[in-house]
């Protein structure tokens, strides 16, 4: 079984300042991470995925995250946002092999970029 | 990468009715797909998974009588709502397995309110 705990469920944050979402997860096995963006009444986006090599993973709009397997975390973190940033946020995480690919998604972190 | 079509992006029908949801992948067989319930502002929430030629697998309390899932070919899946009530008001995603370069590819989602 796995899970994923996102700690925040807003975060509310001023443009140009610097945001951090955190993920936690748990797994039986070894993992892919996820973050994906979704804006109202619209599916979701890939920000970025570790699937394994560097931990340190470069996405989409500047967004980066990094997986720290000692932790289980994969915290989402961009250095300065824009107004256009203002959406929700799923953290997910993915098993290999016999888990089979079901993805499981965190409870989702709302941020509102405030001018 | 990926692309998945998603039909109709939203619907309004009235209690006791039935309605089909379709999501297509364009350039490429699926032979998996998933469906999502998300509820407002809250976590997607696998419901179930589509299996070209074979029975869905359903998510634990997912009704299997109520959401019928059909995955017609390898590129079609459908999800029905069978005698839709109000509660069944939601968002539903459909999505695809992962592709090694853009992981998971989500269709854009059928916003439906029954009323």
């Amino acid at each position: 079984a796995q899970s994923v705990t996102q700690l925040d469920s807003q975060v509310p944050v001023f443009e140009e300042a610097p945001v951090e979402l955190r993920c936690n997860y748990s797994s039986s096995v070894s993992v892919y991470l996820f973050w994906y963006v979704q804006y109202p009444n619209q599916g979701l986006q890939l920000l970025l995925k570790y699937l394994s090599g560097s931990t340190l993973v470069k996405g989409i709009n500047g967004f980066e995250a990094e997986f720290n397997k000692s932790q289980t975390s994969f915290h989402l973190r961009k250095p300065s946002v824009h107004i256009s940033d203002t959406a929700e946020y799923f953290c997910a995480v993915s098993g290999w092999g016999a888990a089979g690919n079901k993805l499981t998604f965190g409870g989702g972190t709302r941020v509102l970029v405030k001018p | 990468g990926a692309v998945v079509s998603q039909h109709p992006s939203w619907v309004i029908c009235k209690s006791g009715t039935s309605v089909k949801i379709e999501c297509r992948s364009l350039d490429f067989q699926a032979t998996t797909m998933f469906w999502y319930r998300q509820f407002p502002k809250q976590s997607l929430m696998l419901m179930a998974t589509s299996n070209e030629g074979s029975k869905a697998t359903y998510e634990q309390g997912v009704e299997k009588d109520k959401f019928l899932i059909n995955h017609a070919s390898l590129t079609l899946s459908t999800l029905t709502v069978t005698s839709a009530h109000p509660e069944d008001s939601s968002f539903y995603i459909c999505s695809v397995p992962p592709d090694s370069n853009y992981g998971y590819t989500f269709g854009s989602g059928t916003r439906l309110t029954v009323v």
